[in-house]
């Protein structure tokens, strides 16, 4: 599976517009993107998936340029509810194993 | 969306004792199963893939006769930590696929803290 490199950590405000990046540049022609939420204590949560352009759904978007080799989850108006960590993964179609990366830690603030 | 279950959701126990840790599909069947492992302000690591009828596939380092998968059921996987110490204690997730929703990739269970005293 490709790997992927995600910030750390993220800082915003309340009702911010939120861009997480996350870069994949081994990304193979059949690679789906994922992006799932964690909360402290919970299971991961799924976001969304994509795999070229642009996906939009009712909690998030998700930008995918022509090669692919990034992507970059959008989180509209961020509430303090969103503070969680977000990770980015990337593998094929139907693929059943999850090697999640570091995630990227959002920390939003009043 | 399709909903995975644990249980327990915690759990305490002594060195050297056993805990089973249930995954359940509540609402699909799912022939294949994962259970993953999380440490504190840690990524979760995959530990071994559960199938159904047939003998799990355990990641390199993770230990098969330590960390025991049964899979009895197309709705149920097992994960028994057997004379369990305390660096054995973690959060430990188990995700499934549903096979009915096409792209729409795994749910994950919520999770069961495991503390060995």
């Amino acid at each position: 599976l490709a790997k992927t490199t995600q910030p750390i950590s993220m800082d915003s405000y309340e009702g911010q517009e939120v861009n997480i990046t996350c870069s994949h540049n081994n990304i193979a022609t059949n690679d789906y993107i994922t992006w799932y939420q964690q909360f402290p204590s919970q299971g991961p949560r799924f976001i969304i998936q994509g795999y070229k352009t642009k996906v939009t759904n009712e909690v998030a978007s998700l930008f995918i340029p022509a090669d692919r080799k990034s992507s970059t989850l959008s989180l509209p108006r961020v509430s303090l509810s969103d503070t969680a960590v977000y990770y980015c993964l990337v593998g094929p179609y139907n693929f059943n194993k999850f090697y999640f990366g570091s995630g990227t830690k959002l920390n939003v603030k009043p | 969306g399709a909903v995975v279950s644990q249980h327990p959701s915690r759990v305490i126990c002594k060195s050297g004792t056993s805990v089973k840790i249930e995954c359940r599909s509540l609402d699909f069947q799912a022939t294949t199963m994962f259970w993953y492992r999380q440490f504190p302000k840690q990524s979760l690591m995959l530990m071994a893939t559960s199938n159904e009828g047939s003998k799990a596939t355990y990641e390199q380092g993770v230990e098969k006769d330590k960390f025991l998968i049964n899979h009895a059921s197309l709705t149920l996987s097992t994960l028994t930590v057997t004379s369990a110490h305390p660096e054995d204690s973690s959060f430990y997730i188990c995700s499934a696929r549903d096979p009915r929703q096409g792209k729409e990739t795994q749910y994950f269970g919520p999770g069961t803290r495991l503390l060995v005293l």
